[in-house]
């Protein structure tokens, strides 16, 4: 079946342009989490899902930083007046659940977001 | 100290060598844990995912755990150019919701 698609794959923003970010989850996943990957680094966690219910979001590095899930399938992320160091790549990933041990909670990502702010 | 900690790299090796890359975290609680692997301008894929003691072999891919040193690993054996990439170990906390922690992840690179 499909797997985990964003969009935009790509974005230039000029600083302080707002964006958002699409995440189409594999159907009937669960959970839902966005990362943030900078260059030569791992994925940093943004924000989970389970959902329409937004049960972490530890991550958002600041208020300029929103997600949402209304309708528990897809997922927009926000950026308000976006800075130079929000660029990165965004990564979405679904899970068929978040708990427990076994394959259920294998994390799927998508292509990812790659945000250039200038 | 970071939660998640793996030498960056770059791990050079010839064609047809064992590759072992390494893995240490923080959180003595944590039960599952992932290895994906990473292409240049790729996302993770998960090659590995291993949650008690001891190894476990897929192919050519080994993982081994090793709790009470806090302590992951991932060998490749008869390791092939097209192995070449990032590798991430990630670490996800006990109980219910538990959150998933990425390493820098380690850069293999496979000479011919």
């Amino acid at each position: 079946g499909a797997g985990v698609s964003q969009s935009p794959r790509y974005k230039v923003a000029k600083r302080g342009q707002d964006v958002a970010l699409r995440c189409d989850p594999i159907s009937g996943h669960v959970s839902l989490f966005w990362y943030q990957q900078a260059l030569g680094q791992g994925p940093e966690f943004l924000t989970y899902f389970q959902n329409e219910a937004q049960l972490d979001k530890s991550g958002l590095p600041s208020d300029r930083f929103f997600a949402e899930r209304p309708e528990g399938s897809v997922s927009t992320l926000k950026i308000q007046r976006t800075q130079q160091e929000d660029s990165a790549v965004y990564l979405c990933a679904s899970s068929w659940t978040s708990g427990g041990a076994g394959g259920q909670e294998t994390q799927y990502f998508g292509p990812g977001t790659r945000l250039l702010v200038l | 100290q970071k939660e998640v900690e793996q030498n960056s790299g770059p791990l050079s090796v010839p064609e047809g060598a064992i590759a072992s890359l390494n893995c240490t975290y923080s959180d003595r609680g944590s039960q599952s844990f992932f290895w994906y692997r990473q292409y240049s301008g790729k996302s993770p894929e998960l090659i590995m995912s291993i949650y008690s003691n001891g190894d476990k072999e897929d192919g050519r891919f080994t993982a081994q755990l090793n709790k009470a040193s806090q302590y992951v690993s991932l060998l490749i054996r008869d390791s092939q150019p097209s192995d070449s990439a990032t590798y991430l170990c990630a670490v996800k906390g006990s109980g219910g919701y538990q959150k998933v922690t990425f390493g820098t992840g380690t850069k293999l690179q496979v000479i011919p």
